[in-house]
């Protein structure tokens, strides 16, 4: 597509539910990358997808949190037994191989409320 | 592993006044270095960019930044803001053998009539 998109672009939902998260990045981009950014805070890195290569998973911040990208399309980022600290706009990027030289392009982001 | 402080988390200006927003960077490599700007509800966009070269790259709305090695810098600056230019304001940086980003906290730009 023209953009990186995600959905739902809103969810609000109880303490202790999974939610499911999905990015469909630009067509030809071979890297994905899942940031969060909390209330007032900048963006914290979550994970990143290039090609089939193994992801990096360094930013996950716990085991509740898992995601997945099937080949150089869709990616879900999945928590389970969300908690209120979970609350955040979650946000994907995608970038050409070369993101040195061309930055990453963004989402609009799925802003997560866990009640 | 690299790392990026934006100093400031909000800068108030009144328009038509010049702003600066500084952001400090550490790597023992080479870095690339960007500038995004996310305006309210909306969703990050890059502003302007360094990869090499000149020192000084500059932007379509007036924006302008410098590299500086010496002082680990890449400052933001605009001679004269505008209300549209309200705005968040994320440094991030990339070392020349990844692709990953590494983004400061974020600078709230807020513009005053």
């Amino acid at each position: 597509g023209a953009g990186v998109s995600q959905s739902p672009s809103n969810k609000v939902t109880e303490k202790g539910k999974d939610v499911e998260l999905r990015c469909d990045p630009i067509s030809g981009h071979t890297a994905l990358y899942w940031y969060r950014q909390r209330l007032g805070q900048g963006l914290e890195f979550l994970i990143y997808f290039q090609g089939n290569s193994a992801p990096d998973k360094s930013g996950l911040p716990s085991d509740r949190f898992s995601a997945e990208r099937t080949g150089e399309s869709v990616s879900t980022l999945t928590i389970q037994r969300t908690q209120q600290e979970d609350s955040a706009v979650y946000l994907c990027a995608s970038s050409l191989d070369t993101a040195t030289f061309y930055g990453y392009t963004f989402g609009s982001g799925t802003r997560l409320t866990v009640v | 592993a690299q790392s990026v402080t934006q100093l400031d988390s909000q800068v108030p200006v009144f328009e038509e006044a010049p702003v600066e927003l500084r952001c400090n960077y550490s790597s023992s490599v080479s870095v690339y270095l960007f500038w995004y700007v996310q305006y309210p509800n909306q969703g990050l966009q890059l502003l302007l960019k360094y990869l090499s070269g000149s020192t000084l790259v500059e932007s379509i709305n007036g924006f302008e930044a410098e590299f500086n090695k010496s002082q680990t810098s890449f400052h933001l600056r605009k001679p004269s803001v505008h209300i549209s230019d309200t705005a968040e304001y994320f440094c991030a940086v990339t070392i020349n053998a990844g692709n990953m980003l590494t983004f400061g906290g974020g600078t709230r730009l807020m513009v005053k009539p």
